[in-house]
């Protein structure tokens, strides 16, 4: 079946400009979550959805970020004005359920250069 | 908070030798551990879990138990191969997922 998935693969922007990254969840997992990795470092936990609830957004890095989801299925990723800091992979990850007991299943990630 | 501390890369190692990846945790509740590996060019995916405490986790030839007297859960693998070569990462799960820094290995013939 169909994992998760991302586009863009890859985004290229001028510092300043806004972009939204796209997350497809696999099809009825009800949580979903979203990370940033920097180069060289690890997974940075930024905000995760249950429904289409965020119950938890205190890894969102300034209010330029922002996220939604709809229809308990595709969540976009928003950054505005964006800053060469924010040149990372972001990852997008989603399980049957939240919580300790369920794996998360990783997309391929959006390669965000900011220039 | 919730947080993962794992063992600083890189390992670099020679086919056939023994592996062990440090990783200890804080957690405010009672969390599930995973290892997560990212071989080159490719995503993250689960390499192995443990959901309660003497829990032992295993795949591909790696160990990790989950042992709540040491907040512990370190990566063991007897002998590894050069398509082990790859980042992992050491996670627990509360509610949401919270990663270590990573780990790269690489494996030489």
């Amino acid at each position: 079946g169909a994992g998760v998935s991302q586009s863009p693969s890859n985004k290229v922007t001028e510092k300043g400009k806004d972009v939204e990254l796209r997350c497809d969840p696999i099809s009825g997992h009800t949580a979903l979550y979203w990370y940033r990795q920097s180069l060289g470092q690890g997974l940075e936990f930024l905000i995760y959805f249950q429904g289409n609830s965020a119950p938890d957004k205190s890894g969102l890095p300034s209010d330029r970020f922002s996220a939604e989801r709809t229809g308990g299925s595709v969540s976009t990723l928003t950054i505005q004005r964006t800053q060469q800091e924010d040149s990372a992979v972001y990852l997008c990850a989603s399980s049957l359920g939240p919580g300790r007991l369920y794996e998360q299943y990783f997309g391929p990630g959006t390669r965000l250069t900011v220039t | 908070g919730d947080s993962v501390t794992q063992m600083e890369g890189p390992v670099t190692l020679s086919e056939e030798a023994f592996l062990t990846i440090n990783c200890t945790y804080t957690a405010t509740g009672y969390p599930s551990l995973f290892w997560y590996v990212q071989y080159p060019g490719e995503g993250l995916q689960l390499l192995l879990k443990a959901t309660k405490a003497d829990d032992k986790g295993s795949n591909k030839g790696f160990e990790a138990t989950y042992r709540k007297e040491t907040t512990s859960f370190h990566l063991e693998k007897g002998s590894v191969q050069v398509s082990d070569s790859a980042v992992y990462f050491c996670a627990l799960s509360v509610n949401d997922m919270r990663f270590g820094a990573g780990t790269r290995l690489t494996v030489k013939p």
